[in-house]
């Protein structure tokens, strides 16, 4: 059983095209997130909802969209692909939004390519 | 802003005991956590710090020291499926939300 899924695994696409991508969660959390990882492995934030609320929206390009239908999915949605958009794109999850030993549990990863 | 520095690259040797350093400089410092990620793969936990001093689990340990703004991670009995890059993160404010380092690639070799 996948605790945090994600589809596609790999998406390949043209410039300026738009795109989605699943992330479902099994675990029963309440806390979602989006993470953005690049050629060099750097692992950024780009959005956090809990309890399909909004709460975390780094400085990220109006392209890039968000949604969460409930609790247990969180989607992106990216608008006019760029080449910068390709990278590996990772959602995640945690029981919630406070402290404590609150660890995220994250998905298999999106690998994006943008020719 | 928030600074997390990691070493790049480090290489050791199976069955040896390896030590990854992180130091960080942030404001509203609220723990810190560690991940291992395989080549291709989604980043795993590893261990959180909190308050200061050692958590042990199993062959991986981590230690925190708040004032000096430095954790590391202890790993023992070096395995070749330990090959990974490990990724210390940095938890800031009353949230959940994590700062990550660039990550340590170790290379365990025979």
């Amino acid at each position: 059983d996948t605790a945090v899924s994600q589809t596609p695994k790999y998406l390949v696409t043209q410039m300026g095209n738009d795109k989605s991508i699943k992330c479902e969660q099994n675990l029963g959390h309440d806390t979602m997130y989006w993470y953005k990882q690049d050629s060099k492995k750097f692992l950024k934030i780009m959005f956090s909802y809990n309890n399909k609320e909004l709460i975390i929206n780094e400085t990220v390009p109006n392209r890039f969209s968000p949604k969460s239908p409930d609790k247990a999915h969180l989607n992106l949605h990216i608008n006019s692909l760029e080449l910068g958009d390709s990278a590996v794109y990772f959602c995640a999850s945690s029981q919630g939004w406070t402290s404590g030993y609150n660890e995220q549990f994250f998905g298999p990863g999106t690998r994006l390519t943008v020719l | 802003g928030q600074n997390i520095d990691q070493p790049t690259e480090m290489t050791a040797t199976e069955g040896a005991i390896v030590q990854i350093n992180c130091t960080y400089q942030t404001s509203g410092f609220n723990g810190l956590f560690w991940y291992q990620q395989h080549a291709g793969e989604a980043p795993t936990f590893l261990s959180y710090n909190v308050l200061d001093g050692l958590e042990e689990k199993g062959r991986f340990s981590s230690f925190l020291s708040r004032s000096k703004g430095y954790s590391y991670l202890l790993l023992k009995e070096l395995q070749m499926k330990d090959s990974a890059s490990y990724l210390c993160a940095v938890r800031t404010g009353g949230g959940n939300k994590l700062t990550f380092g660039t990550g340590t690639q170790l290379k365990v070799e025979l």
